[in-house]
């Protein structure tokens, strides 16, 4: 079990649209969701914790009103990246703990965004 | 602030050699640690992870890392090498485990036939 699933795989986008990530656990209830941001060779970075009915917390140096995160359920979180810019191309990466206060995260597969 | 280094960003060994790949943390509390594998065009897989406990870590495929608070070290070992270890191996740090990770910069492992 614990598998987490991301849609789309890769997305391409024009800049000054706005592109919506779906993360979802399948097989578990996700207290908690994470973001992260992975740069080509290097590492990945935390962008915002998501708690189920919560508003997201954001790391410092993340823009909360263009990452607009939402955690509407307890298998679902999205990431929204809004007027979306070529520096804003990445790959996005969600992970899942399955109940407060665990330590373990499952990670998702990913999402490549390319902003034209 | 919790930080991870990873030295080297890619280690070469033979099929069947020794595997090692060092990761040192600085946290203010104690961590939790862990290695993640991240296989291409795939997600990250979790390795190991010390919380609490014993410092020898034992984990999936074969991998091992010790815990080692005077060093700071979170070493990621593994007897023999083989084809299918040939991956980035990222250590990561987190305080009081609920919190999201912080990653180092990863280590892209090479298996040479």
């Amino acid at each position: 079990g614990a598998v987490v699933s991301q849609h789309p795989s890769r997305v391409i986008c024009k800049s000054g649209t706005s592109v919506k990530i779906e993360c979802r656990s399948l097989d578990f209830q996700a207290t908690t969701m994470f973001w992260y941001r992975q740069f080509p060779k290097k590492s990945l970075m935390l962008m915002a914790t998501s708690n189920e009915g919560s508003k997201a917390t954001y790391e410092q140096g993340v823009e909360k009103d263009k990452f607009l995160i939402n955690h509407a359920s307890l298998t679902l979180s999205t990431l929204t990246v809004t007027s979306a810019h070529p520096e804003d191309s990445s790959f996005y990466i969600c992970s899942a703990s399955k109940a407060s206060g665990t330590d373990t995260q499952y990670f998702g597969p990913g999402t490549r965004l390319t902003v034209l | 602030a919790q930080s991870v280094t990873q030295l080297g960003s890619h280690v070469s060994v033979s099929e069947g050699a020794l595997v090692l790949l060092r990761c040192n943390y600085s946290s203010s509390v104690p961590p939790y640690l862990f290695w993640y594998v991240q296989y291409p065009n795939q997600g990250l897989q979790l390795l190991l992870k010390y919380t609490t406990g014993a410092t020898l870590v034992k984990g999936i495929n074969g991998f091992e890392a010790e815990f080692k608070k005077s060093e700071t070290s979170f070493h990621l070992t593994k007897p023999s090498a083989h084809m299918s270890d040939a991956a980035e191996y990222f250590c990561a740090v987190s305080d009081m485990g609920a919190d999201g990770l912080t990653f180092g910069k990863g280590t892209h492992l090479i298996i040479q036939p």
